[in-house]
This record gives C-alpha cells, sequence and structure tokens, in this order.
C-alpha cells in the first residue's frame, strides 16, 4: 500500500549505543522530515530533505545524523544514545516546498534509552 | 522567527458541547500557510486542514469549523456537538513559503467525556 512507513514501532536501547530509525514513503514526495515528540514541547523538527542527498538542520539537530540516498529512504541514525533522546518520532513526508501541501506522517517510533 | 501557541493545554467537555481550541501564531512573512493535525490516542498524527494567508474565508467541514482571522494572527478551531471519538491532542501548525518546515505548536489535548 502506499503510504509512508516507519520501523521499529518500538525500540529499547541502552546509552552510548547508536540506534538507526527507518523511513520509507511510497510517494516519491520530494521532502521528507523527522520529528520528535515530547510533553510540554509538541513536535519539534529534527531534520529535513528536500531530495536524495540534500539534507539540512532543523530546531533539535545535535546527537542526530541522516542520510538520503535514495528519494524512498529517509533514516534517522542516533549515534550514541542518550536518555534525553528517549521520544517519540515521527517521519514525514510532503511533495512541495512552501507551498499548501500538507505532511503525511507515519505512525511514529517510539525510543526509550535506558 | 515562526512560533505558534496553543495556550490551553488541556480541555475537557461533556459529550454535545461544542469547543474551541485556540491558535495564536507568530511569522514575518506575508505569505504564509496554517495546519491543524489531530493526534488521537492510538498516536498517528492526521491532517485534518489548510489555510493560506490570502484567504481568510471561514471553513466549516461537518461538525468542524476554523476561523481565521489574520488581524489577530489567530486560526481558531470549532468542534460542534463534540464526540467521544473527538478526543485527541490536536496541534496547529505554520509554515512559512520562505521556507520547508512546518511549526507546531505544544497541542491541546481534547476530553470529551460521555
Amino acid at each position: 500500500d502506499a503510504g509512508i512507513t516507519q520501523s521499529p514501532r518500538y525500540k529499547i536501547t541502552e546509552t552510548g549505543r547508536q540506534v538507526t530509525l527507518m523511513c520509507h514513503q511510497t510517494w516519491s514526495h520530494s521532502y521528507m522530515f523527522w520529528y520528535r515528540q515530547d510533553l510540554g514541547h509538541g513536535l519539534r523538527l529534527i531534520y529535513y530533505s528536500a531530495a536524495a542527498d540534500i539534507t539540512d538542520k532543523g530546531e533539535v539537530p545535535d546527537g542526530y545524523v541522516v542520510s538520503r540516498s535514495k528519494t524512498e529512504n529517509f533514516p534517522l541514525t542516533l549515534e550514541s544514545a542518550t536518555r534525553s533522546q528517549t521520544s517519540v518520532y515521527f517521519c514525514a513526508s510532503s511533495e512541495y516546498r512552501g507551498r499548501n501541501s500538507p505532511l503525511h506522517f507515519g505512525n511514529g517510533t517510539r525510543l526509550t534509552v535506558t | 522567527a515562526q512560533k505558534v501557541t496553543q495556550a490551553q493545554t488541556e480541555i475537557s467537555v461533556v459529550e454535545k458541547e461544542d469547543v474551541t481550541l485556540d491558535c495564536v501564531y507568530e511569522t514575518r512573512d506575508t505569505t504564509y500557510y496554517l495546519f491543524w493535525y489531530k493526534q488521537p490516542p492510538s498516536g498517528e498524527l492526521v491532517f485534518l486542514i489548510r489555510r493560506n494567508s490570502f484567504d481568510e474565508q471561514n471553513e466549516i467541514s461537518g461538525r468542524y469549523s476554523w476561523n481565521f482571522q489574520k488581524s489577530t494572527s489567530s486560526f481558531n478551531f470549532t468542534i460542534t456537538a463534540s464526540q467521544v471519538v473527538d478526543s485527541a491532542v490536536y496541534f496547529c501548525a505554520l509554515k512559512e513559503t520562505s521556507g520547508s518546515r512546518l511549526t507546531f505548536g505544544e497541542g491541546t489535548q481534547l476530553t470529551v467525556n460521555p
């Protein structure tokens, strides 16, 4: 089915470990985004990508790395996980920049860092 | 810098009551887009509506209506005759045409009690 899928849905990891969250979309949308959702902060942008091989920082990029070698995939890596990165992570995509196009979100990945 | 404020953290109503969720935004752009998303208890983010800054007409969709007032930088959302299924976190968001990122408010938790 067309859409945007995230994996895994739930992940528990230990402090200091590397963990990668996967995001795949089938719409061929140009733009992809990673947000984290924390109580009291709403959703905050971590990184975004305008196209394959083009990425840019959002509000809270520290401690995260992204890549986009293919249009449909946008993995997010925590190189050395910390407890403050315990959060729900949402991937999203949209067609156009700056236009009236909404973001379409995946179902989220709940990450716990112990 | 763009900012979205949802001053109501939590609202609780009884079924069939009308409820209005407030959203106030800040932006320097003259052209921008406003969105509302719903996040039910299952966790996914569901797009509800978008509005561009040149269109100040109010919109109604079934029991939902949106009041956009540029003069007060507000984009309020009203649910008429609320139902238990309306219980969710609602997010207001802003996208400037000068950028591609969507900035979210902190969300309003709406609880509709039977």
